[in-house]
């Protein structure tokens, strides 16, 4: 079967760097993707990697191992605002997008 | 960045009646579109994945006599929840993707909201 894994929730304080795991176990890959949604909101798009490496934009960050099936968000100086529901999702050898369930991520102050 | 937007964001019928609710992409040409439902505290589901001018693909388990799916243009999908059901209740998401360089990346619609009593 495919699946995506990652964290049910997480809890980090305003200010603070968070870093979100997702493994994935599909039939091939080509690409990985991290959404944001907000309560009672439609997801929005943070990232996409194809490539191994580091993405970088802004605040937010995604890595991606394709060899461990790994992939990471990484959120700094974290905000009341990003207290949300991160979702991962991988594009499978069909172009299908498998999602995971999704890591609702509470901010502190 | 692409928009999509669903009309109508919000809707309450009674047990029976049938329900449509349009995708529309504003300024870009969706050469496929996704239908997705989600409960409460749950992720997205895919119920189908329509491209224009031909019929929508299903998920297994979605009944495709009961949410039809018709994709006329390519900036245009509609949804049809026929004979709704309180267990139809749910929010529904759609998005589409074009090509380009982020050929690959699906915008969201802002969702509907569903509720039948």
């Amino acid at each position: 079967g495919q699946n995506i894994d990652q964290p049910t929730e997480m809890t980090a304080t305003e200010g603070a760097i968070v870093q979100i795991n997702c493994t994935y176990q599909t039939s091939g890959f080509n690409g990985l993707f991290w959404y944001q949604q907000h309560a009672g909101e439609a997801p929005t798009f943070l990232s996409y990697n194809v490539l191994d490496g580091l993405e970088e934009k802004g605040r937010f960050s995604s890595f991606l191992s394709r060899s461990k099936g790994y992939s990471y968000l990484l959120l700094k100086e974290l905000q009341m605002k990003d207290s949300a529901s991160y979702l991962c999702a991988v594009k499978n050898s069909n172009y299908q997008l498998i999602w995971g369930a999704g890591t609702k991520l509470i901010i502190k102050p | 960045g692409a928009v999509v937007s669903q009309h109508p964001s919000w809707v309450i019928c009674k047990s029976g009646t049938s329900v449509k609710i349009e995708c529309r992409s504003l300024d870009f040409q969706a050469t496929t579109m996704f239908w997705y439902r989600q409960f409460p505290k749950q992720s997205l589901m895919l119920m189908a994945t329509s491209n224009e001018g031909s019929k929508a693909t299903y998920e297994q388990g979605v009944e495709k006599d009961k949410f039809l799916i018709n994709h006329a243009s390519l900036t245009l999908s509609t949804l049809t929840v026929t004979s709704a059901h309180p267990e139809d209740s749910s929010f529904y998401i759609c998005s589409a993707r074009f090509g380009g360089r982020e050929w690959e990346t699906q915008y969201f619609g802002p969702g509907t909201r569903l509720l039948v009593l």
